[in-house]
């Protein structure tokens, strides 16, 4: 059973340009949840999907940020018009919908750096 | 008011010693998980312990015990006989139940470094 992967391990963007980041959850699990880790900081939440949902939202930036999680296929952290500020580690986590115990698994993240 | 604090940045710990990371929280949701997470300097997330709100006895996963005291809504993290191998940023997290599923919230992480 594979764990939770994430690509591009490292992406570099210039100023201006979009930022396309991926992460396909563990087997068998619907719940996929997008982090952001500045420089010697804490993880931050950002938001958290289920299939072809948007659950919660509230830790994205209002602007230039959008996530998805389509039927098929991976989830998607797209970043429009990239900034220097928008470099950062990406973390994804997913788990499995059951209430009680869940650990959240994480992928190796992607490392964005904006030239 | 922060749902998870860890009030140390940085720790030291001698080699074969024990260590006590802190970590408190804040929920009024009676059912609640927490977490605690490793992150080497390699960057990966690494999954150390858990302890479930009712859960009766302290979690235990080989050399990591976690401290759990629910009044104070402390769930302090022990490391017994460290190991320069455990030098790392340590993360507590809790996760709420909510109508649609998890939410997950993170401490801002202590850095430990053990000394030969």
């Amino acid at each position: 059973n594979a764990g939770v992967m994430q690509n591009p391990r490292h992406l570099v963007r210039r100023r201006g340009q979009e930022a396309r980041l991926r992460c396909s959850p563990m087997k068998g699990h619907s719940h996929v949840y997008w982090y952001r880790q500045l420089p010697e900081e804490g993880l931050k939440f950002m938001v958290y999907l289920q299939k072809e949902n948007i659950i919660d939202e509230s830790g994205m930036p209002k602007e230039r940020f959008s996530a998805e999680f389509p039927k098929e296929g991976p989830s998607i952290l797209r970043i429009q018009q990239v900034v220097r500020g928008d470099s950062a580690a990406y973390f994804c986590a997913s788990s499995p919908f059951v209430l009680d115990h869940n650990e959240q698994f994480f992928g190796p993240g992607t490392r964005l750096t904006v030239l | 008011a922060q749902k998870i604090t860890q009030t140390q940045p940085g720790m030291f710990v001698q080699e074969k010693e024990a260590v006590t990371l802190d970590c408190t929280y804040d929920t009024s949701d009676p059912s609640y998980g927490l977490f605690w997470y490793k992150q080497p300097s390699s960057g990966e997330m690494i999954f150390l312990i858990y302890q479930g709100s009712y859960d009766q006895q302290n979690a235990t996963e080989g050399r990591y015990s976690l401290n759990f005291q629910k009044a104070r809504k402390s769930a302090n993290l022990v490391i017994s006989a460290s190991q320069l191998g455990d030098s790392a940023m340590y993360f507590c997290a809790m996760r709420e139940a909510t109508n649609t599923g998890n939410q997950f919230y993170f401490g801002t992480g202590t850095s430990l470094t053990v000394i030969p």
